[in-house]
């Protein structure tokens, strides 16, 4: 069964910081790995997805990177800013999707 | 291109009631997903439908769930009854040959 796993559960910095979300997962036979974004009392808004033939993608100030033969994915926030406070989820794909229980990341002005 | 809708967005009742949850997914995305996402934990899968038909439905409590998903399109997700522990937010999600999950706004259930 595949367990997916994020570090750390919150996080706290002050802005401009450059910051590193971590997602580590158990089983490599994965399709494909998603970052999401959830602001309290909402849904899930995706912010990357990264396919299994591809190592890392980008979108402005975000980077996520995945190496399957490890397990692992990491989400690179360059320059927080307090608007990026959220719960930061990953999910991997194997005809399902499975979900960490996210990061909660604080930006303070 | 619209989203995945979801409603009510917020529903409060008393335990033993029943309540339902209905979703529109994005148009064209034949697999639909339920979520279950308890306050702190990240998203549980709750069923996932292939067009009209079910791929699976393991962790669904049968005793008091249940959900269909007419024609491949919209669904619904019913609690019969509610317990106090069913309190949580409810997602619906769609995706097109689980490349990309998108999901819905949720539906807030509060059981008192």
């Amino acid at each position: 069964k595949q367990e997916v796993t994020q570090i750390p559960a919150a996080l706290s910095v002050p802005e401009g910081e450059n910051l590193v979300l971590n997602c580590s997962f158990t089983d490599s036979a994965i399709y494909n790995l998603q970052w999401f974004r959830q602001d309290p009392g909402k849904g899930l808004t995706s912010l990357l997805l990264i396919q299994s033939s591809q190592r890392e993608q980008t979108s402005g100030r975000l980077n996520a990177s995945l190496d399957k033969s490890s397990g692992r994915s990491t989400l690179y926030i360059a320059a927080s800013q307090p608007g990026d406070s959220a719960t930061y989820l990953c999910a991997v794909s194997f005809n399902k999707f499975y979900f960490g229980s996210g990061t909660k990341l604080n930006v303070k002005p | 291109e619209a989203g995945v809708a979801q409603s009510p967005r917020y529903k409060i009742i008393e335990k033993r009631q029943s309540v339902a949850f209905w979703c529109n997914p994005i148009s064209g995305h034949a697999t639909l997903y339920w979520y279950q996402q308890i306050l702190g934990q990240g998203p549980k899968l709750l069923i996932q439908f292939q067009n009209n038909g079910v791929v699976d439905d393991s962790q669904l409590p049968k005793d008091r769930f249940s959900a269909e998903r007419l024609k491949g399109v919209d669904s619904t997700l019913k609690i019969q009854p509610a317990k106090l522990e069913d309190s949580a937010v409810y997602l619906c999600a769609s995706s097109l040959e689980s490349i990309e999950a998108f999901f819905g706004q949720g539906t807030r259930l509060t059981v008192v």
